[in-house]
């Protein structure tokens, strides 16, 4: 079956503590992106990656890293977590390109930072 | 700066009447249109997309959306409601040049029975 999956989905933890969310597609995709939902401001891009090495920053960067070592794996790392990163993080994929612009979404991990 | 308006936070309708979702965007070029629903607790999955050519566009479950360039809008619509359509509904422009994503705030849709 296509799809993304994420882990953990759920996750609570303290400031400061190091985290990796982990994001893997079995669709073969070149392009993979991180999001953050939170209330009234729906989704907003952290960071993206066109292809293996290659990645770029979103809206909102800040305080997150990634990597994209692999075609299929995309983790979104939080080196020093702080209460403001509490959120619902979603991964996706695509094929890049003028047909690939359709999303396959994980289904999310909920963060939590006390 | 590239932004997309859902300017209806929450929206009740009845079930069998009609619906339209509004979107409006800013972006500086033809941009790439979706319309993306998400129900409780789940991931985000696509309605339909429009990339060019005809402005009326169809996707699944019955959902149709209508490019109008002169007011920047794809508003979403569907001419008969099921209580399955009660759901948090996304519109999003897709940057051509930069892959970079912009989602509206969202829309939640109640359906009465």
């Amino acid at each position: 079956e296509a799809q993304v999956t994420q882990n953990p989905r759920y996750l609570i933890t303290v400031t400061g503590k190091k985290l990796t969310v982990t994001c893997s597609q079995n669709m073969n995709h070149e392009y993979m992106s991180w999001y953050r939902q939170d209330p009234g401001l729906g989704l907003r891009q952290i960071y993206y990656s066109m292809n293996v090495e290659v990645t770029d920053k979103g809206d909102v960067p800040e305080g997150y890293k990634v990597s994209r070592k692999e075609k299929r794996n995309f983790p979104l790392i939080l080196e020093s977590p702080s209460p403001n990163q509490t959120s619902l993080y979603f991964c996706a994929s695509s094929i890049t390109g003028t047909s690939g612009y359709e999303q396959y979404f994980g289904p999310g991990t909920r963060l939590t930072v006390t | 700066a590239q932004s997309v308006t859902q300017p209806d936070i929450h929206i009740t309708v009845s079930e069998g009447a009609s619906l339209e979702l509004r979107c409006n965007y800013s972006y500086g070029a033809t941009p790439y249109l979706f319309w993306y629903v998400q129900s409780p607790g789940q991931g985000l999955q696509l309605l339909l997309k429009y990339f060019s050519g005809d402005t009326l566009v169809q996707g699944i479950k019955g959902f149709e959306a209508e490019f109008k360039r002169s007011q920047s809008s794809f508003n979403l619509r569907k001419p008969s409601v099921h209580w399955s359509d009660a759901a948090e509904y996304f519109c999003a422009v897709g940057a051509l040049n930069f892959n970079k994503f912009y989602f509206g705030s969202g829309t939640k849709l109640n359906v009465k029975p």
